[in-house]
């Protein structure tokens, strides 16, 4: 079945370090990838997404790019913040499946 | 607040007793899904309702758990004769628009259950 693995955390690392966090994927079809964030003591909330191969999704100057090629969808970030402590869940959804979620990589970023 | 409520935050059971987890999705939402997290562990994926049906179940486990959605009111997670291993946070979910690979889910704060 479609699956996803992310690097195992924690990560830690300095105030506007650069933040990568690897996401691979096993997926039957063309599946839409997407990077969930939660942050301590809340739900999850969507961060960025990418429906089709190349696509480049990005928000809150987090990005991620969809490569089919090596079934990645790497979380970049080129100067993290404290407040973007939290842990980060890479996920899939194939057409009508379920979303399926990475185990999540917590990451905390020190001053 | 417009967004997806689930209560109680934290629920406190002994080994045996019943838990009732609720959720109230989004305003104009009505599909509802429900996660499990197990500590250190990312979200599995439990159960997908509609107003009054269940769409897919395929990740509940067989026995103790069930879950509705009525014409009138919040979508509920019951669990009965709860076991220590079901300590977990459990996470509901809405989408306006049945899960596609495009949609996004809005997740609740969750229900944090603890069984002594």
């Amino acid at each position: 079945g479609d699956s996803v693995t992310q690097m195992e955390g924690p990560v830690t690392l300095s105030e506007e370090a650069f933040l990568t966090i690897n996401c691979t994927y096993t997926a039957t079809g063309y599946p839409s990838l997407f990077w969930y964030v939660q942050y301590p003591g809340e739900g999850l909330q969507l961060l960025l997404k990418a429906t089709k191969a190349d696509d480049k999704g990005s928000n809150k100057g987090f990005e991620a790019t969809y490569r089919k090629e090596t079934t990645s969808f790497h979380l970049e970030k080129g100067s993290v913040q404290v407040s973007d402590s939290a842990v980060y869940f890479c996920a899939l959804s194939s057409g009508n499946t379920p979303l399926v979620f990475g185990k999540g990589t917590r990451l905390s970023v020190i001053a | 607040n417009a967004g997806v409520m689930q209560n109680p935050r934290h629920l406190v059971r002994r080994r045996g007793q019943e838990a009732r987890l609720r959720c109230s999705p989004m305003k104009g939402h009505s599909h509802v899904y429900w996660y499990r997290q197990l500590p250190e562990e990312g979200l599995k994926f439990m159960v997908y309702l509609q107003k009054e049906n269940i769409i897919d179940e395929s990740g509940m486990p067989k026995e103790r758990f069930s879950a509705e959605f009525p014409k009138e009111g919040p979508s509920i997670l019951r669990i009965q004769q709860v076991v220590r291993g079901d300590s977990a946070a459990y996470f509901c979910a809405s989408s306006k628009v049945g899960q596609s690979n495009t949609g996004e889910l809005f997740f609740g704060e969750g229900s944090r259950l603890t069984v002594l």
